[in-house]
């Protein structure tokens, strides 16, 4: 089957913690994406990825860091500069980053804070 | 500069009646509208999306939306509300350039009552 896997689907950290959180697809997508979730205020974007060896930050890149070694695969760091990072976190890809192409999600990971 | 306006933040409908589900977005371009889906704890579904084609757009699960350019409005419809509708379903704004920004609305949450 075709799709976007993330692991793990909860991840318990402490703080000053630095953990990575797993993206891969077998989709054949060129681009891929990372959002953050909190309630009431939709996806916002963390990082994206249009093609291997390439990545550009999005709108909240404060705190997180990203590689894109392999097309299939597209792992995020939330690092201990990330000052609230207690959140639902879903990537997503994309055929190629055209404004008519639909993004595929995978089932996200939550990452709690303790 | 895109934004996207979801005007209800929670819809509750009965069992068999109607859905709708308002949504308007505003777009420097001729813009890509698309809408998903998510349930508790997953990733985003694609339920629909317009890309200038027909400006009655039909989707998976009997969903349906109408591009309305004089009104700047894409709102999500269905003709009768099943239980397993009960999600939180998001209206998305991609505009043209090199890189495909994506702006997501806040959500709607449908609940339906049985």
């Amino acid at each position: 089957d075709g799709g976007i896997t993330q692991s793990p689907k909860y991840l318990f950290r402490k703080e000053g913690q630095n953990v990575t959180l797993s993206c891969e697809q077998n989709l054949n997508h060129d681009a891929m994406y990372w959002y953050r979730q909190d309630p009431g205020q939709g996806l916002r974007l963390i990082y994206y990825s249009q093609i291997v060896n390439d990545f550009q930050k999005g709108d909240i890149a404060e705190g997180y860091s990203v590689s894109r070694e392999k097309k299939e695969s597209f792992p995020l760091t939330v690092t201990s500069a990330q000052k609230n990072p207690t959140a639902f976190y879903l990537c997503a890809s994309s055929t190629s980053s055209g404004v008519h192409n639909e993004q595929f999600f995978g089932p996200g990971t939550r990452l709690t804070v303790l | 500069a895109q934004s996207v306006t979801q005007l209800d933040s929670h819809v509750s409908v009965s069992e068999g009646t109607p859905v709708l589900l308002r949504c308007n977005y505003s777009s420097s371009y001729s813009p890509s509208l698309f809408w998903y889906v998510q349930h508790p704890n997953k990733g985003l579904q694609l339920l629909l999306k317009y890309t200038s084609a027909a400006t009655l757009v039909k989707g998976i699960n009997g969903f349906e939306a109408e591009f309305k350019k004089s009104e700047t409005s894409f709102h999500l419809t269905k003709p009768s509300a099943h239980m397993s509708d009960a999600a939180e379903y998001f209206c998305v704004v991609s505009g043209s350039g090199g890189y495909q920004k994506v702006t997501f609305g806040t959500g709607t949450k449908l609940q339906v009552i049985p």
